[in-house]
C-alpha cells in the first residue's frame, strides 16, 4: 500500500526567508503532484513531476523529484505572505490511477 | 469553461436522511474521481470512475454509492447519512494518462457536509 508523508505538518516562517517542504513516499511511482489549497477553498494545481529529476520551476516555488530516494521537495525562496496556504504532495498508484495524498503542510508567513 | 462544478455547496443532514451530490465538468475529461478531506487526514479517495458506465472502489468506499451514467458528470450517494460521514467532499476529473496529454487532477469547490 502507497503511504505518503509530508513533513514539516505546520510551518511557520518569517518573510524573505527559504524553506523546504519534505515529501516522502514507500512504493515505486514517478509521477509525483503538488497543490496548494487556500482555507476554505478547492485545491489548486502546482506542479506535476513526471521523471527522476525532474525540476519545476514557478515564481518562488521549486518541485524536485528523486524517484530512486522516493522524495520530492518543495522549496519556497525569499516567502512573501501571498504563499500562506496549505501544500499537499500527492502520488500516482500506477495500474489502478490512484492519487494518494500527504496529510499536507500547512505553511504561514509572518510579516 | 467552468472547469469542474459541484452541487450543492452546503448541506445539513439528519442521521439516517439520503442525499446525492453531483458533479460536472466540461473539459471532457475520461476520469473522475470523489474525495473527502477531513481535518489532519488529507484527502481520501472515496471512489472513482475511468470512463462513462463504470466505477471503482477507492480507499474510504463504505457507505457510498457512485453513479457515472454520462462522462462530464459523476454523482456520489449517501443512502443513509451518518456523523462519520460529515467531512468536505471534493470531485475531481483528469485526462487519461495514455493520450498524452497531462492527466493533472482539476478539483472542484467542493460540497460541506454536515451529518446530525
Amino acid at each position: 500500500e502507497l503511504k505518503v508523508e509530508q513533513n514539516p505538518l505546520f510551518l511557520s516562517m518569517q518573510e524573505g526567508k527559504n524553506y523546504t517542504i519534505y515529501c516522502n513516499y514507500s512504493t515505486t511511482s514517478d509521477r509525483l503532484y503538488w497543490y496548494r489549497q487556500d482555507p476554505g477553498k478547492s485545491l489548486e494545481s502546482l506542479f506535476v513531476l513526471l521523471s527522476n529529476g525532474a525540476v519545476k520551476q514557478e515564481g518562488r516555488l521549486m518541485a524536485s523529484l528523486d524517484t530512486k530516494a522516493r522524495l520530492s521537495t518543495l522549496h519556497i525562496t525569499a516567502a512573501v505572505h501571498d504563499l500562506s496556504a496549505t501544500y499537499f504532495c500527492a502520488v500516482l498508484n500506477f495500474g489502478n490511477e490512484k492519487l494518494t495524498f500527504g496529510t499536507g503542510t500547512r505553511l504561514t508567513i509572518i510579516p | 469553461n467552468a472547469g469542474v462544478t459541484q452541487t450543492p455547496k452546503f448541506r445539513v443532514l439528519k442521521t439516517g436522511q439520503s442525499m446525492t451530490l453531483l458533479c460536472a465538468q466540461d473539459m471532457n475529461h475520461e476520469y473522475m474521481y470523489w474525495y473527502r478531506q477531513d481535518p489532519g487526514m488529507g484527502l481520501r479517495l472515496i471512489h472513482y470512475s475511468v470512463g462513462e458506465g463504470t466505477t471503482a472502489k477507492g480507499e474510504v468506499p463504505d457507505g457510498y454509492n457512485v453513479s457515472r451514467l454520462k462522462k462530464q458528470n459523476f454523482l456520489l450517494g449517501l443512502e443513509s447519512a451518518a456523523p462519520s460521514q460529515t467531512s468536505v467532499y471534493f470531485c475531481a476529473s483528469s485526462y487519461s494518462r495514455d493520450r498524452g496529454r497531462t492527466d493533472t487532477q482539476y478539483f472542484g469547490p467542493g460540497t460541506r457536509l454536515t451529518v446530525l
